[in-house]
């Protein structure tokens, strides 16, 4: 039972252009989302996070935007370039009940920028 | 300020042995957790440690089990090794565990058991 899911595997966007990644919950319980960037042979590196009292949060090229109604989310990164080639986790979280499950991710969607 | 730290990098292992792997986190952090990465299913959460005690636990059996030392340090066991153990396992730190914390994650110890 996947509570995060990532349904595209891989996404392939040109050098330049915009990157959206999608994410889609299924707990009402999350109320904190978060973004992380793998390289292989790396561990996962934090990217971006928002909280559901926000339905936006912003640093940077990278957007994150959160449809709690709809219980999805998705990071926006513009404009992309080749270093953002790398496997991208989304996260949730459930704070208010102190996170005792950890983290829940999803599988990844493997970003890759064409040049 | 280093990172965490993982050893070793790598492993063999066959099947019905145990396996302990060790991580050291970024200096002044307290609170280490442990996740499982397989290709089919993600990341998915083991433990997590705070001052040497077993805060959390994700739904793993009890053949996988850690423990914590005064000096933050965390090690992983994983015993009576099965073929589905194969896995990249990776320690995250922070300071106090909160849930809206960033962890900071290792590179990873990758597991294969033959």
């Amino acid at each position: 039972d996947q509570q995060v899911k990532q349904n595209s595997p891989s996404l392939s966007v040109q050098e330049g252009r915009i990157s959206i990644l999608n994410c889609d919950y299924t707990n009402s319980m999350f109320d904190y989302f978060l973004w992380y960037k793998k390289y292989p042979a790396e561990g996962p590196t934090f990217l971006i996070s928002i909280s559901s009292i926000k339905d936006k949060n912003e640093d940077g090229r990278f957007t994150v935007f959160l449809n709690k109604s709809a219980k999805h989310l998705s990071l926006h990164i513009v404009p992309s370039q080749p270093g953002d080639s790398a496997v991208y986790f989304c996260a949730a979280s459930d704070i208010s009940g102190g996170g005792a499950d950890g983290l829940t991710f999803g599988k990844g969607t493997h970003l890759i920028i064409q040049p | 300020k280093a990172g965490v730290t993982q050893t070793p990098r790598y492993l063999i292992k066959t099947r019905g042995q145990q396996v302990t792997l060790s991580c050291s986190p970024i200096s002044g952090h307290r609170s280490v957790s442990w996740y499982q990465q397989t290709p089919g299913q993600g990341l998915q959460f083991l433990f997590e440690y705070f001052s040497e005690t077993q805060r959390n636990k994700g739904n793993f059996p009890g053949r996988f089990s850690g423990r914590q030392f005064s000096n933050s340090r965390s090690e992983m066991n994983v015993s009576t090794l099965e073929l589905g153990d194969s896995a990249l396992y990776l320690c995250a730190s922070s300071r106090q565990g909160s849930a809206n914390e960033k962890l900071f994650f290792g590179s990873g110890t990758q597991l294969s058991v033959l």
